[in-house]
């Protein structure tokens, strides 16, 4: 049962526009959503976070977008850049697991 | 400061056989998280460990183990290799436990044969 989910597998998107990525969740007892990102031979590296009290939060060209009620997130990426490239995951926290849940992630492709 | 290291940072084995990670954790860090990644699967939570006791567990089977020592090192175990358990395995650790950011090593890339 996959409560975190990444529906699409990658993306491609122009250097300079908006990268948008998608996750959805089916658990509403999480309560912290966090993004990571997974260059090739490394591990994920934090990016940007949201509380459930919150619906969005900015980091410079990050931003975190939260719909409770749709149990959905997205991260928008303004303006894209090559280095960006990389596997994206949503993760999730929170309920009676006290574990992080992690989708599967997107593959995200800037093009120069 | 240094960063989450793994060793090794590739191994091969055969089925049957078993296998022991390692991990050193940032210094000060107390919680320590595996988590295998294969290929469609995401990220899967093995289990954490919090000064020296396993506080949180996924479903895996037994054959997963794992230990954490005084000065937070941690190592995992797993016994009676699968072809399927053929993944990145990956250590996190962090300053309380999982709600805290995370920071990953590199991993380690189990190849069972």
């Amino acid at each position: 049962d996959q409560q975190v989910k990444q529906n699409s597998p990658s993306l491609s998107v122009q250097e300079g526009r908006i990268s948008i990525l998608n996750c959805d969740y089916t658990n509403s007892m999480f309560d912290y959503f966090l993004w990571y990102k997974k260059y090739p031979a490394e591990g994920p590296t934090f990016l940007i976070s949201i509380s459930s009290i919150k619906d969005k939060n900015e980091d410079g060209r990050f931003t975190v977008f939260l719909n409770k009620s749709a149990k959905h997130l997205s991260l928008h990426i303004v303006p894209s850049q090559p280095g960006d490239s990389a596997v994206y995951f949503c993760a999730a926290f929170g309920g009676a697991t006290n574990k992080l849940i992690f989708g599967t992630g997107t593959l995200l492709a800037v093009q120069p | 400061k240094a960063g989450v290291t793994q060793t090794p940072r590739y191994l091969i084995k055969t089925r049957g056989q078993q296998v022991t990670l390692s991990c050193s954790p940032i210094s000060g860090h107390r919680s320590v998280s595996w988590y295998q990644q294969t290929p469609g699967q995401g990220l899967q939570f093995l289990f954490e460990y919090f000064s020296e006791t396993q506080r949180n567990k996924g479903n895996f089977p037994g054959r997963f183990s794992g230990r954490q020592f005084s000065n937070s090192r941690s190592e995992m175990n797993v016994s009676t290799l699968e072809l399927g358990d053929s993944a990145l395995y990956l250590c996190a650790s962090s300053l309380v436990g999982t709600k805290n950011i995370q920071y990953f090593g590199a991993g380690t890339r189990l190849s069972v044969l």
